[in-house]
């Protein structure tokens, strides 16, 4: 079983759309969680950190369930710049690793 | 905020050679470096952690001799591909923790792409 799993996409949408991705985690001693956004053959970059209560940043809300070992990403009235590939990342177990999924791709629509 | 820098952004090589690429962080020293690689449409794959002052640790199936990684400061980790091959091609990015502890927050170079012919 892969460390971190996300379903690949594309997602589709059009402009103003709710998208939103999710994400499992096999390693019940992982301690953080992030969401990194890349675009194409470009570096990763954080999007958002992850707490155990949910967080939110402007249009996009991150939420953990550590009992379930998944991590979700709901982006609000989705615009053209926000196409990109969403990486979940987590660490592995208690180490300062951070290991990526394979990431989703989003493709807005105008 | 944290930059890391990452040299050179695009290598071409013939098989049978040894590439260097470098990283550095501009304006935080980073006890701490990874080196990831990505290939097409994959994900990124934690290489190693580069240790300043001590041996890097190679996560399973990177060869080490292969890969060579040297962490001689608090600002630079250097990986040198060692007679690279056409396998050897894709996105290498390594990326640096500011501080000892923390948030593990990651900040990405801006990855080098080795084309190997």
């Amino acid at each position: 079983r892969k460390e971190v799993e996300q379903d690949p996409g594309p997602f589709n949408v059009p402009e103003g759309a709710t998208v939103a991705f999710n994400c499992t985690y096999s390693n019940s001693a992982s301690q953080s969680f992030f969401w990194y956004r890349q675009d194409c053959r470009k570096e990763p970059k954080l999007l958002m950190s992850v707490y155990s209560s949910g967080n939110e940043d402007g249009r996009f809300t991150a939420q953990l369930n550590r009992a379930s070992q998944y991590i979700s990403l709901l982006i609000r009235d989705s615009k053209l710049s926000d196409s990109a590939t969403y990486l979940c990342v987590v660490t592995r177990g208690a180490t300062n690793k951070l290991i990526f999924g394979t990431g989703t791709l989003l493709a807005v629509q105008p | 905020g944290a930059v890391v820098s990452q040299h050179p952004s695009r290598v071409i090589c013939k098989s049978g050679t040894s590439v260097k690429i470098e990283c550095r962080s501009l304006d935080f020293q980073a006890t701490t470096m990874f080196w990831y690689r990505q290939f097409p449409k994959q994900s990124l794959m934690l290489m190693a952690t580069s240790n300043e002052g001590s041996k890097a640790t190679y996560e399973q199936g990177v060869e080490k001799d292969k890969f060579l990684i040297n962490h001689a400061s608090l600002t630079l980790s250097t990986l040198t591909v060692t007679s690279a091959h056409p396998e050897d091609s894709s996105f290498y990015i390594c990326s640096a923790r500011e501080g000892v502890s923390g948030a593990n927050v990651l900040t990405f170079g801006a990855g080098s792409r080795l084309t190997v012919l």
